[in-house]
């Protein structure tokens, strides 16, 4: 079947604009996760869906970054007024939650900001 | 907090070689155990897991098993091939629907 999607694949943009990331999960799956991989900090988590609820936001960095996640599935991660510190990888990951220990990662969006 | 510490890379071996790469943990309860691997151009793949103390998670000729009282999980293969090149990532789950702790990854080449 299908995996968890992501997109765009690559994306440049320049400091101080907005961009934003999506991430199509695997169909059933009720839990979805962001993390972010770069090079200086290895791989981070940002946040947690369970359904559209998040209850966990502890990983963003700053209140630039936000992401929501509507009707159970899509989610878009958003990060507002972008630093080049903000170049990485963006993973985005599902699973079936309600006691589930499996995630299923996406191939990721590789943000550079120029 | 949780953290995961990885032996520092990266491993370069010789095809059939015998693998081992150290993974040690820190956590309160009794977390999950995951190796992922990361193949050149693609995303993050798990590998195996074990969910409880003595368990031995294994997949693709890898093996791991989950020790508490030394809050490792060392992952080994007896002989690699070229096509195990890859980043491979230890990991941990406090609990379900939780985030995963990751080490800093190791970079393994496999040479003919």
């Amino acid at each position: 079947g299908a995996g968890v999607s992501q997109s765009p694949s690559n994306k440049v943009t320049e400091k101080g604009k907005d961009v934003e990331l999506r991430c199509d999960p695997i169909s059933g799956h009720t839990a979805l996760y962001w993390y972010r991989q770069s090079l200086g900090q290895g791989l981070e988590f940002l946040i947690y869906f369970q359904g559209n609820s998040a209850p966990d936001k502890s990983g963003l960095p700053s209140d630039r970054f936000s992401a929501e996640r509507t009707g159970g599935s899509v989610s878009t991660l958003t990060i507002q007024r972008t630093q080049q510190e903000d170049s990485a990888v963006y993973l985005c990951a599902s699973g079936l939650g309600f006691s589930s220990y499996e995630q299923y990662f996406g191939p990721g969006t590789r943000l550079t900001v120029t | 907090g949780d953290s995961v510490t990885q032996m520092e890379g990266p491993v370069t071996l010789s095809e059939e070689a015998f693998l081992t790469i150290n993974c040690t943990y820190t956590a309160t309860g009794y977390p999950s155990l995951f190796w992922y691997v990361q193949y050149p151009g693609e995303g993050l793949q798990l590998l195996l897991k074990a969910t409880k103390a003595d368990d031995k998670g294994s997949n693709k000729g890898f093996e791991a098993t989950y020790r508490k009282e030394t809050t490792s999980f060392h992952l080994e293969k007896g002989s690699v091939q070229v096509s195990d090149s890859a980043v491979y990532f230890c990991a941990l789950l406090p609990g379900a629907n939780s985030k995963l702790t990751f080490g800093k990854g190791i970079t393994l080449s496999v040479r003919p």
